[in-house]
This record gives structure tokens, sequence and C-alpha cells, in this order.
């Protein structure tokens, strides 16, 4: 199995709602990550994850807030979001940090 | 000035062309990454270099380390390679830093 999956596929919510990201991977890897893409622009990375521990927040506001609950799973946690925060959410997996990284299909989310 | 350029930023290509993708960086690199992205968003990593050239199907990928350049290569392009093809590097440990990105039309 080399696949990442993430749900939901598509997300709207409103600036006060509560909400969750899912990613799963059974790869046996190690090292977890959070992208952001807005349209037309390359992801930037917002968490990563390494042997279940937070490694690396790249400054990210606290209305997001990962979670590792486990190896193979990893939960981005959204509150108070803004319509900028509109975009498509990417996660993925790596063996090590320094590996290939594979990533799931995305959530687009829209923040109304 | 961008840590990572790519070019062009747009490409059209009629089907069966050969098309090259340049890749240029300005900082030191553990490994260089190309990677695939269709339109509805999914990322396929396609190589990972730190030297030389790989191959894969129609995919040929070289890095010049000296250089600090990287070229992705499609022979016998066909439609189905219309995508965005992503150069990415490993500056810091796990950090990815990413080209722009190259926008490919493949025309049958």
């Amino acid at each position: 199995d080399t696949e990442v999956t993430q749900t939901p596929k598509h997300l709207v919510m409103g600036m006060t709602n509560k909400k969750s990201l899912k990613c799963e991977q059974h790869m046996g890897h190690r090292a977890m990550y959070w992208y952001k893409q807005k349209a037309k622009k390359p992801p930037e990375l917002m968490f990563v994850y390494s042997y279940e521990k937070l490694s690396i927040n790249e400054s990210v506001p606290s209305r997001f807030s990962p979670e590792c609950p486990n190896s193979s799973l990893l939960n981005l946690h959204l509150h108070a979001l803004q319509p900028e925060d509109s975009a498509l959410y990417l996660c993925a997996s790596s063996q090590g940090v320094l590996e290939t990284q594979y990533f799931g299909p995305g959530t687009r989310l829209l923040v109304l | 000035k961008n840590e990572v350029e790519q070019s062009p930023q747009n490409l059209t290509a009629q089907e069966g062309e050969f098309i090259t993708i340049n890749c240029s960086y300005s900082v030191g690199i553990s490994a260089l990454h190309w990677l695939q992205q269709h339109p509805g968003g999914g990322i396929v990593s396609l190589f990972m270099l730190s030297s030389g050239k790989k191959k894969h199907g129609r995919l040929i990928a070289t890095i010049n380390i000296q250089e600090k350049h990287s070229s992705l290569h499609i022979t016998a392009s066909h439609p189905r390679d219309s995508a965005v093809y992503i150069c990415a590097v490993n500056t810091s440990g796990s950090r990815l830093t990413f080209g722009e990105g190259t926008q490919l039309t493949v025309n049958p």
C-alpha cells in the first residue's frame, strides 16, 4: 500500500465552525507533513511530525492545530478560520525526513 | 530572488515532442525532487535525485551539483502528461523549498 489518504475531499465551513482534516498512511512512514497550497502557487509547509512528535511548526496561526495520535494518522484541527485560509491542504509522508515524500490527494477547503 | 527557479513557467507542446523543464537553485541541497501535479490537486513524486541521472519510462531527470541545475525531460510527450511540474529541494532537514512550477500542456 503506497497510498496517503485524506478526508474529506472537500470542506466548506463558516468562520465560527470547528472542523478536522484527516490523513492516513499505512506505509510505516515515520515523518508526516501538512502543506497549504493556494491556487497557482507551490505548496507551503505548515507542520512536520517525526516519530509522532511535532518537529517543525512554520509559524502557523494557532487556529490550525495539528495532532498525530499514532504513527499512521495525522489530523489538522481547524477553528475560527478566516476566508484567506481557503486553500488546498495537502498531507504527505516519508520514511525519514530526507526521503521521498508521498502526497495525499488533498482537502479543498472553503471558508465562508 | 527565489532559491529555486524553474523555466519555462508555461510550456505548450504537440504530442510526440521532446520536452525539457529546467530547475536552478542557489543554495546547498541534500536532494532535489521533481513532482507532478494534475488539475484537482494530487501531487505525485516523480524523482528524487542527489547526483547523476534517473529514468522512469518516458521521463528522465538529471542533476549537475556543481552547476546547481537539474532538468526534467519527457520523451514522446502525450496529452496525459499535461500537468504542473514542480522542482523542490531539501535544504535543511525535512524542509522542501519549492519552485513556482511549470505548467505543461501537450496538445493532440
